[in-house]
């Protein structure tokens, strides 16, 4: 089955500061989608970012990623992080028959002023 | 502006009871989903379904049982409820397939004593 890795629970930044957030992934079958959705506190996660290209980068509310099917990841950057960025990222991706999204344990991103 | 509605917001419950939590989404689309989001934040899909129809039934104890009246609404019950249900259970939709943005409802928080 479908399985996606974000390896940090917690990243701290400063406020003014890039941000990365890693995800990688591993698929038996040809995937279709990956999404990066952010929940804030005692929010409903929402989509942050959506690609199927590879190799193209996709931009939205400051944050930008690359999807690199020969790394087999996607991840999350900012150039300049905001406090109101604070919030809990999921990176998921979506199957062939794409009735169901797999997301990873999610990151903590906290920006300090 | 919310489209897509859960209740209710907070169920405490005790161990053995039957519970039900209901959603509905006014934004057209043709599917639903039910999320389990546990005490970690770990967000895992239970159940998909298109046009009324279960497409993805995850390995979820028998317990549990969805149920769709119509593409607008998705309910779940859960017939005797186990201290490992407590979570946050978020209600999606999205058109037709997950490789579109799923739009998630606020969650219906339940907690078994």
């Amino acid at each position: 089955g479908d399985s996606v890795t974000q390896t940090e629970g917690l990243v701290t930044v400063t406020e003014g500061l890039p941000v990365k957030l890693n995800c990688t992934y591993q698929t038996t079958y040809l995937t279709i989608a990956f999404f990066w959705y952010v929940q804030y506190l005692n929010e409903a996660p929402q989509v942050l970012l959506k690609s199927s290209t590879d190799n193209k980068r996709t931009e939205h509310q400051g944050f930008h990623a690359t999807l690199h099917k020969s790394s087999s990841s996607f991840h999350l950057q900012k150039s300049s992080a905001q406090l109101s960025d604070s919030a809990l990222y999921y990176c998921a991706l979506s199957d062939l028959m794409g009735y169901k999204l797999t997301f990873g344990t999610g990151t903590s991103l906290l920006v300090d002023p | 502006e919310t489209a897509v509605f859960q209740t209710p917001n907070y169920h405490v419950t005790q161990v053995g009871n039957e519970v039900s939590f209901n959603c509905k989404q006014t934004l057209g689309h043709d599917t639903m989903y039910w999320y389990k989001q546990d005490s970690k934040k770990l967000l895992k899909i239970m159940f998909s379904y298109n046009n009324k129809q279960l497409i993805v039934n995850e390995t979820v104890p028998r317990r549990f049982s969805p149920q769709s009246s119509d593409k607008a609404h998705l309910n779940l019950r859960i017939k005797s409820v186990e201290p490992e249900d407590s979570a946050v259970y978020l209600c999606a939709s999205s058109w037709d397939r997950s490789s579109y943005e799923q739009y998630f409802g606020p969650g219906t928080r339940l907690t078994v004593l």
